[in-house]
């Protein structure tokens, strides 16, 4: 079974400054990690993932994210923020084998402040 | 836009109903999945079926029940609805099994 810690409930940050969301994960298995944004009466949109190979992955709006295996982390990052990526943030993983079922973490919300 | 879409987009429903929730895959994937996302679940999976049958299933309740056509849609049905159902259900695709899930943009249920 895996689960999924996101460590900051609320993230508010000023526009133009770099922000980190943070995630840590447990499981017994190897796993494929995800970030999904979710806009304010939206659904759920892929940021980025980690399948395999570089810990470093891109995503699409100016994020990335690394993974650490020894720590069990894959945070997100993003060097200057803008007032439209105002917007909850989670974290995921499934097991590379068994049950293909998403497991969310609880989600942070990120504030960008003028 | 995702490409997966669900139908309706918002329903408010009394206790004791029965509602079914629609959702289209994107175009070429046989794999669907449910899942509820609630102010104190969180986002949580429900149910997955690839090409029809039945793959995995979560914290799915015996009150709910889901099945995938010949065409792939798919449809979740909820019934003796009561107020803690209420909550956002996302419906997702991917083309295979450990492909990634692309979520359409919810259903949103209400239970009054």
């Amino acid at each position: 079974a895996q689960s999924v810690t996101q460590l900051d409930s609320q993230v508010p940050v000023f526009e133009e400054a770099p922000v980190e969301l943070r995630c840590n994960y447990s499981s017994s298995v190897s796993v494929y990690l995800f970030w999904y944004v979710q806009y304010p009466n939206q659904g759920l949109q892929l940021l980025l993932k980690y399948l395999s190979g570089s810990t470093l992955v891109k995503g699409i709006n100016g994020f990335e994210a690394e993974f650490n295996k020894s720590q069990t982390s894959f945070h997100l990052r993003k060097p200057s923020v803008h007032i439209s990526d105002t917007a909850e943030y989670f974290c995921a993983v499934n097991g590379i084998q068994g049950a293909q079922k998403l497991v969310f973490g609880q989600g942070t919300r990120l504030t960008i402040n003028p | 836009d995702s490409g997966v879409t669900q139908t309706p987009k918002h329903l408010i429903t009394a206790t004791g109903q029965r509602v079914t929730l629609r959702c289209s895959p994107r175009s070429g994937d046989l794999s669907v999945y449910w899942y509820q996302q609630s102010l104190d679940q969180g986002l949580q999976f429900l149910i997955q079926y690839y090409n029809g049958e039945e793959r995995a299933k979560g914290n799915i309740l015996e009150r709910f029940s889901a099945q995938q056509f010949p065409d792939l849609h798919s449809e979740l049905n909820l019934s003796s609805l009561e107020l803690g159902d209420s909550a956002l259900y996302f419906c997702a695709s991917s083309r295979s099994i450990q492909e990634t899930q692309y979520f359409g943009p919810g259903t949103r249920l209400l239970v009054l």
